[in-house]
């Protein structure tokens, strides 16, 4: 199957930069999103990789090594409000067809 | 945001009884997908459609049933609920595959099944 894997929680403080990784599998891979979720909320998209590299897009960023099967999101300049869960998710084409997602990375801005 | 919405939003139900859920859009997307999340789980894809009457299974599908008659809403029904089909469920759109394109959530369901 195609394992998706992010930390479970992370802490980090309001300012500052936190890096979320996530792994996963190459075969068949097409390209990988990050999503946000607020608390009872709905997921929304935030990025989608394709191409090696790193997108930005105002202070969030991602990054892609399709050849190591790595991904990261990049938060800077922290604000409470962006206390959430971010869900990495990849697509996969071929017989999977699926777009698999990771349990997500609980992230906790303090003041 | 997408024009996805989700009804009912909130439901408590009994073992045993049927429960339909129901998603509308009003993108005219082709592809609606329904998917269940859990703690520890993520989101996981119970069954999806890629156009009128054309559905197909996801990775959860059992005990769960789907029917898609108009573009605009895609319903799933639980014939006769389990308290392991207690979940948030959530509707998701997209103009392209699911392996190609981007996919827009609806606000979900809390589905608790006593």
């Amino acid at each position: 199957g195609q394992n998706i894997d992010q930390p479970t929680e992370m802490t980090a403080t309001e300012g500052a930069i936190v890096q979320i990784n996530c792994t996963y599998q190459t075969s068949g891979f097409n390209g990988l999103f990050w999503y946000q979720q607020h608390a009872g909320e709905a997921p929304t998209f935030l990025s989608y990789n394709v191409l090696d590299g790193l997108e930005e897009k105002g202070r969030f960023s991602s990054f892609l090594s399709r050849s190591k099967g790595y991904s990261y999101l990049l938060l800077k300049e922290l604000q409470m409000k962006d206390s959430a869960s971010y869900l990495c998710a990849a697509h996969y084409g071929g017989a999977t067809n699926k777009l698999i997602f990771g349990t997500g990375t609980l992230l906790a801005v303090q003041p | 945001d997408a024009g996805i919405t989700q009804s009912p939003r909130h439901k408590v139900t009994e073992t045993g009884t049927p429960v339909t859920l129901r998603c509308h859009q009003t993108e005219n997307h082709r592809y609606m997908y329904w998917y269940r999340q859990d703690p520890g789980h993520g989101l996981r894809l119970i069954h999806y459609s890629y156009g009128v009457k054309d559905t197909d299974k996801g990775e959860v599908s059992d005990g769960y049933s789907v029917s898609r008659s108009k573009t605009e809403d895609f319903l799933l029904t639980l014939e006769s609920a389990t308290s392991s089909q207690t979940s948030v469920y959530f509707c998701a759109i997209s103009k392209g595959g699911p392996s190609t394109d981007t996919q827009y959530f609806g606000p979900g369901t809390r589905l608790t099944v006593l």
